[in-house]
């Protein structure tokens, strides 16, 4: 069974940094590109971020370019996010997803707070 | 970053037809095609149909997509009451290097 589990979410300071991770299992990781969707409570989709199954491409929104980094180790079926510079908007529901002609393996998301 | 604009909320009855919309532009849906998503209250999205029209396995046959140029079209058939639910389109934008979303239609079945 494919399977996507995020963690790493929880409570942040504003112009603080966390890191997010997605473990896969289920099929073969190094293949897909591999994607960071975000939801705040209440609203819709909003993409973030992506990386190619080497690793060797990557694309942001721009809302998170300059500030978070997506990554991924193949040897571990991990996909990463490392957010800095947080801010209260960046507050939401994290999740991976597998991308093949769109989006279809998702994880259950973690959930990010960014408040003092 | 731009979207894609879809109706904020469709509401149909019981058994009739349903058709979502998807509009975007030549960067996007006119280029690549659009995939659609449902999501359930507390759950995450899943994949109706991918960008080329195809459903997953496991989608119902009532769930059928199209495109006419810039427009995507999600139709559903008789409404029942587990279609009423979130429905995003999504495309990637060759202009932005970047996935984009539609807001999402809320669909409500009477």
């Amino acid at each position: 069974e494919m399977q996507l589990v995020e963690s790493g979410g929880g409570l942040a300071q504003p112009g603080g940094s966390l890191r997010l991770s997605c473990a896969a299992s289920g099929f073969t990781f190094n293949t897909y590109w591999m994607h960071w969707v975000r939801q705040a409570p209440g609203k819709g989709l909003i993409y973030v971020a992506g990386i190619r199954g080497d690793g060797g491409d990557t694309q942001y929104a721009d809302s998170a370019k300059g500030r978070f980094t997506i990554s991924r180790d193949n040897s571990r079926n991990t996909l990463s996010l490392q957010m800095n510079s947080l801010r209260a908007d960046d507050t939401a529901v994290y999740y991976c997803a597998r991308e093949a002609d769109g989006f279809d393996v998702w994880g259950q998301g973690t959930m990010l707070t960014v408040s003092s | 970053q731009a979207g894609l604009t879809q109706p904020p909320s469709v509401s149909r009855d019981l058994r009739q037809t349903a058709t979502l919309t998807c509009t975007g532009n030549s960067n996007n849906v006119g280029d690549q095609g659009a995939a659609w998503l449902q999501q359930h209250q507390g759950h995450p999205p899943k994949l109706l149909s991918d960008r080329n029209n195809n459903r997953p396995s496991g989608i119902s046959a009532r769930l059928s997509a199209s495109r006419s140029g810039n427009t995507a079209s999600l139709t559903i058939t008789e409404l029942q009451p587990e279609d009423e639910a979130d429905y995003y389109c999504s495309a990637w934008d060759s202009s932005l290097s970047a996935w984009v979303f539609g807001g999402g239609t809320k669909l409500t079945v009477l």
